[in-house]
């Protein structure tokens, strides 16, 4: 079946510190996979995708590499800031179900 | 564009009473989608509409569990007989979709349910 695995939180930072959240995937065929932000009180965002293997999506200063050799789309960010505190979430799209796998959220917290 | 927007966007019920949650997704938006996020969780697919047809059914959806999207436009999310198992934050999405492939979902903010 289709799942996600994600490095459990909570992630603790420091103001400009670098940023890696893992995220592996399990999946028949080849799925696009997303990035997806939820800020405190709001609802989720799409944060980056990316459609096939070795594409990269980048949004906001975040980056993501579709690794298909290793099933991973890791989040990373060379300098974080206060306010990406919020919960991530790594999910693929099921194209023959017609909607999203996420995996179960990393907790991000930027102290400054 | 004013967003997708739930209502109400928190519950609390005791057991064994009906519940119906509202979603409007964004006017041209043609899929609805529905979701349950518990604590520590990532959301959870339920159902999902392509304009007034319900599409696909996860097995999460319980025959206590209804959705309808009557025109084609808002969606209503019914869950008769609640348990305490149902206490968890619902999240509607919507989306444009021209074909098969991957597509953007917009979320609302959730309606939270707490069943006592």
């Amino acid at each position: 079946g289709n799942s996600v695995t994600q490095m459990e939180g909570p992630v603790t930072l420091s103001e400009e510190a670098f940023l890696t959240i893992n995220c592996t995937y399990t999946a028949t065929g080849y799925p696009s996979l997303f990035w997806y932000v939820q800020y405190p009180g709001e609802g989720l965002q799409l944060l980056l995708k990316a459609t096939k293997a070795d594409d990269k999506g980048s949004n906001k200063g975040f980056e993501a590499t579709y690794r298909k050799e290793t099933t991973s789309f890791h989040l990373e960010k060379g300098s974080v800031q206060v306010s990406d505190s919020a919960v991530y979430f790594c999910a693929l799209w099921r194209s023959y179900g017609q909607n999203f796998v996420f995996g179960p959220g990393t907790r991000l917290s930027v102290l400054p | 564009d004013t967003g997708v927007s739930q209502n109400p966007r928190h519950k609390i019920t005791k057991r064994g009473q009906n519940v119906t949650f509202r979603c409007d997704p964004i006017s041209e938006h043609n899929r609805l989608y529905w979701y349950r996020q518990t604590l520590g969780q990532g959301p959870e697919f339920l159902t999902y509409f392509q304009n007034e047809a319900q599409l696909e059914k996860s097995r999460l959806l319980s025959d206590r569990f209804s959705a309808e999207r009557p025109k084609g436009s808002f969606s209503t999310l019914e869950i008769q007989r609640t348990e305490q198992g149902d206490s968890a934050m619902y999240l509607c999405a919507s989306s444009l979709s021209r074909g098969p492939h991957e597509e953007t979902q917009y979320f609302g903010p959730g309606t939270r349910l707490l069943v006592l």
